[in-house]
């Protein structure tokens, strides 16, 4: 059965910190992982990672991803109130292309 | 600019009534998709679709039906509400992976209540 897993949960963190967020996956026929912020509504789209070891960055924001060990972790530095927010990871599958979520990341990020 | 429109984006209904989720998309997208969200549990994937006048069960099928009669509607039903399918619902819709690898986009959601 094809698996997504985050960690952690949730996560509360000050202004200025820095967090990482954890995505492990178990699918079969691979294609690429994705990763999603979600406020209060639809989620908005942050990266799409399909090869390993290159790094993806957005201003605060970077993810990478490792094909070998079946993770990607997505980093946010210098936190802001901004981004609390639920992060969602998702893999896509080749084939039929489904997305499978995992249950997301609830951060909060305080003043 | 529509992208992906849900339509309602509110409802209460009463156990056993039933309804349909209409989703629409402007984007010419073969791929559509509708997921619930409830607390603790992410998206998980009711049923999707490949494109026009096919569908497919995604992880959670059971007492919804959906059709693709048309490439840009893909419509959700629910024939008996039950309160175990009070839940935010949420359509997305992408390219094929021959064509582009591509996220998929989502809708701003319906959040449907049954009592």
């Amino acid at each position: 059965e094809d698996k997504v897993v985050q960690s952690p949960l949730s996560l509360v963190v000050h202004e200025g910190d820095t967090v990482t967020l954890n995505c492990s996956y178990e699918v079969t026929n691979f294609r690429s992982l994705l990763w999603y912020k979600q406020e209060k509504k639809a989620p908005t789209f942050l990266f799409m990672l399909t090869s390993s070891g290159i790094e993806k960055k957005s201003g605060r924001l970077s993810s990478i991803l490792d094909k070998k060990e079946l993770f990607s972790i997505l980093n946010i530095t210098a936190t802001q109130t901004g981004d609390s927010a639920i992060y969602l990871c998702a893999v896509g599958t080749s084939g039929t292309y489904k997305y499978i979520f995992g249950t997301g990341t609830r951060l909060k990020v305080l003043a | 600019n529509a992208g992906v429109t849900q339509t309602p984006k509110f409802r209460v209904l009463k156990t056993g009534q039933s309804m349909t989720l209409l989703c629409a998309q402007d984007m010419n997208h073969e791929y559509m998709y509708w997921y619930r969200q409830d607390p603790g549990m992410g998206l998980r994937l009711i049923h999707y679709s490949v494109g026009e006048g096919t569908t497919a069960k995604g992880e959670v099928p059971d007492g919804y039906n959906v059709s693709r009669l048309k490439k840009q509607n893909f419509l959700l039903g629910l024939e008996s509400a039950a309160p175990s399918q009070t839940s935010v619902y949420f359509c997305a819709s992408s390219y094929p992976e021959s064509f582009l690898d591509t996220e998929a986009f989502f809708g701003q959601g319906t959040r449907l209540t049954v009592v």
